[in-house]
């Protein structure tokens, strides 16, 4: 039962290229979470998606990123144009939540991004 | 979103139970407590929830107190692999879908 799978494992870019990260949730979840966690410091939440849809983006930097889960294949979280204050881990969870009862999110491995 | 404060630090011995305190004042009732902890830099590991009662599994106990304030994550017998960061969280109601991590507690375990 596989958990969720996060890749690259390690990312490295230049300022000003794009950084892609990928997120395969758990078998079964339709729920996938972004967070951040920026060296010394806490997590912080993102972003909260549905299949095809953005639930909460309250998190979320207002320029450069973007995140979209799809009907088919992974969450995709997209960062254009690093800059070196990108760099960080970046944790993707999956529930199968549902309302009102307890959402148990699962995290993945996570992707360390580093910007030259 | 509730808070939760959670003392910086703690130590246990090795073999000893850890007790690790967490006071949630301003829960709402349909709110849960989670428990999650972070070895090193790994992805944040799901230990425990609880909404009202005392719940426990193959990894914890939880006891959360009756006015729902305050909760208590037991480790019942610490061991090395048990040193990490763990994290104390409200999550539910107005604040679905969103874990708010705070700076948690470094449990130190000791030979």
């Amino acid at each position: 039962n596989a958990g969720v799978m996060q890749n690259p494992r390690h990312l490295v870019r230049r300022r000003g290229q794009e950084a892609r990260l990928r997120c395969s949730p758990m078998k079964g979840h339709s729920h996938v979470y972004w967070y951040r966690q920026l060296p010394e410091e806490g997590l912080k939440f993102m972003v909260y998606l549905q299949k095809e849809n953005i639930i909460d983006e309250s998190g979320m930097p207002k320029e450069r990123f973007s995140a979209e889960f799809p009907k088919e294949g992974p969450s995709i979280l997209r960062i254009q144009q690093v800059v070196r204050g990108d760099s960080a881990a970046y944790f993707c969870a999956s529930s199968s939540a549902t309302r009102g009862a307890a959402d148990t999110q699962y995290f993945g491995p996570g992707t360390r991004l580093t910007v030259l | 979103d509730a808070k939760t404060t959670q003392p910086p630090s703690m130590d246990c011995a090795e073999g000893r139970a850890a007790n690790l305190p967490c006071n949630h004042s301003t829960i709402s009732g349909n709110e849960y407590v989670y428990w999650y902890r972070q070895i090193h830099s790994q992805g944040p590991q799901y230990i425990i929830h609880g909404l009202k009662n005392n719940e426990t599994n193959e990894m914890a106990s939880l006891i959360i107190t009756e006015d729902r304030k305050s909760s208590t994550l037991i480790l019942p017998h610490a061991t090395l692999r048990d040193t990490a960061v763990y994290y104390c969280i409200v999550s539910g109601g107005t604040s679905y879908g969103k874990l708010t991590f705070g700076q948690g507690t470094i449990l130190t375990v000791h030979p």
